[in-house]
């Protein structure tokens, strides 16, 4: 079955350290998303791709970095892990049919610490 | 960006009760939304959504309604269950021509038995 996955699901880091988490999809969904969720807050959009080598920054971008190589990968790339990082990272992606929207399906989530 | 208010933020009700939550969103262009559940320590799933020519969308006990001149939409669940128990997020679209969502903060139901 056509799924999305997220690697690792559990990560504990140290402070200034780089942190790759990674999200595949296999349903050929040309949309990707990535987002944090912290308390209080809801779902917050960091980075998203709208296709190959497309690349967008979300409302929380800082700090993080995506690339989109091809249609079923999109890696988040902390690039010196800061404390005020340590969240839950959900991906999710969607199909994009012209004019219309469709349905996000949402990874299992990564809980990062950042120590 | 779009502001997505959602409230209560907690909600407690008696099994068999009905359950309402509130959402309000900023940019009138603004044309999908849809609700989603999410589990202690599982991932947000799609429960219900609504597109902006529809008023209301119904689904065995949930319903959704939408309001496009004041700008808010309702979650509805009737005859609660003790497995309807977890946090309810709504989200809208940024844009009219975007596949961005903005999201909610949450509300966190809790169905009594």
């Amino acid at each position: 079955d056509a799924e999305i996955t997220q690697s690792p699901r559990h990560k504990i880091t140290e402070t200034g350290r780089q942190v790759t988490l990674a999200c595949h999809q296999t349903w050929n969904h040309n949309n990707m998303f990535w987002y944090r969720q912290d308390l209080g807050h809801g779902l917050r959009l960091i980075h998203y791709s709208y296709g190959v080598h497309d690349t967008n920054k979300g409302e929380v971008s800082d700090g993080y970095s995506v690339s989109r190589s091809n249609t079923e990968d999109l890696p988040l790339t902390l690039e010196s892990a800061a404390s005020s990082q340590t969240s839950v990272y959900f991906c999710a992606s969607s199909e994009r049919v012209s004019g219309r929207k469709e349905t996000q399906y949402f990874g299992p989530g990564t809980r990062l610490l950042v120590l | 960006g779009e502001n997505v208010e959602q409230h209560p933020s907690t909600l407690s009700v008696q099994e068999g009760d009905s359950a309402v939550i509130k959402c309000t969103y900023s940019d009138s262009a603004s044309n999908y939304f849809p609700w989603y559940k999410q589990e202690l320590g599982k991932r947000p799933q799609l429960i219900i959504d609504i597109r902006s020519n529809v008023g209301e969308k119904k689904d065995q006990r949930i319903a959704v309604t939408l309001n496009k001149t004041a700008k808010h939409f309702s979650l509805h669940i009737t005859e609660t269950q003790p497995e309807d128990s977890a946090v309810y997020f709504c989200a809208a679209t940024i844009r009219s021509n975007d596949y961005k969502l903005s999201f909610g903060a949450g509300t966190t139901v809790t169905v009594r038995a």
